[in-house]
């Protein structure tokens, strides 16, 4: 089985443009969400869709947006980049978010902004 | 809201000795789940060990384990005889259920090195 795939590997960018990021789970996962990693400041959880259905969100302004197709491979979308937005952006998945089971993560993107 | 302490951001060890990583948490919940993962140079994170905060035993994978003290909230990872390989960053992680789903909080990561 293939893992969580995560498109491009590296970004570079500059103040003000957007970006659009791109995760695909392992078949048949059809949970996915996104974190935001820097150092110091871990893993911060960004959002999960299921079904296409955004479930939950976390504490991003709304410059920070996803969406889910229906087979399960993700987008993430960031406009007007900032300088605080360089950051690792790791994708997971797992088979059913309703179950304590573990994520699968994905290699990340990692976002330079200039 | 629930919080997830690592204390430690950077630790050494010499190969073949044992190294504990530490980790609190912060919640009301008493139905919930812990995490170690580890995410090594430039390559994927994986599940390290899980544990169910209902099972007292503690968790074992090999040469890691874990000292999960529920009344203090205390979740420490214990990696013993240290490979080159355990060379990572660790993260804990705390997962419970929320409005019908489980969402995950990660600590803020131990960064560990193994020296030959």
């Amino acid at each position: 089985k293939a893992g969580v795939t995560q498109t491009p590997r590296y970004l570079i960018k500059t103040r003000g443009q957007q970006v659009t990021l791109s995760c695909s789970p392992i078949s048949g996962h059809r949970s996915v969400s996104w974190y935001q990693q820097t150092p110091g400041q871990g893993l911060q959880f960004l959002f999960e869709y299921f079904s296409e259905t955004q479930r939950n969100k976390g504490n991003f302004p709304g410059r920070f947006s996803g969406r889910q197709f229906s087979n399960s491979r993700s987008e993430m979308n960031v406009s007007t980049l900032e300088l605080g937005d360089s950051a690792l952006y790791l994708c997971a998945s797992s088979s059913e978010p309703d179950t304590p089971r573990p994520q699968h993560f994905g290699d990340g993107t990692r976002l330079s902004i200039l | 809201a629930q919080t997830v302490t690592q204390s430690q951001p950077e630790m050494s060890v010499q190969e073949a000795e044992t190294v504990t990583l530490s980790c609190t948490y912060d919640t009301s919940e008493s139905n919930y789940y812990l995490f170690w993962y580890k995410q090594p140079p430039s390559r994927q994170m994986i599940l390290v060990i899980r544990q169910e905060a209902y099972k007292q035993q503690n968790a074992t994978e090999n040469r890691f384990s874990v000292n999960f003290q529920k009344a203090a909230k205390s979740f420490s990872l214990k990696i013993s005889d240290s490979q080159l390989g355990d060379t990572a960053m660790y993260f804990c992680a705390f997962m419970k259920r929320t409005s019908g789903t489980y969402k995950y909080i990660f600590g803020t990561g131990t960064r560990l090195k193994v020296l030959a």
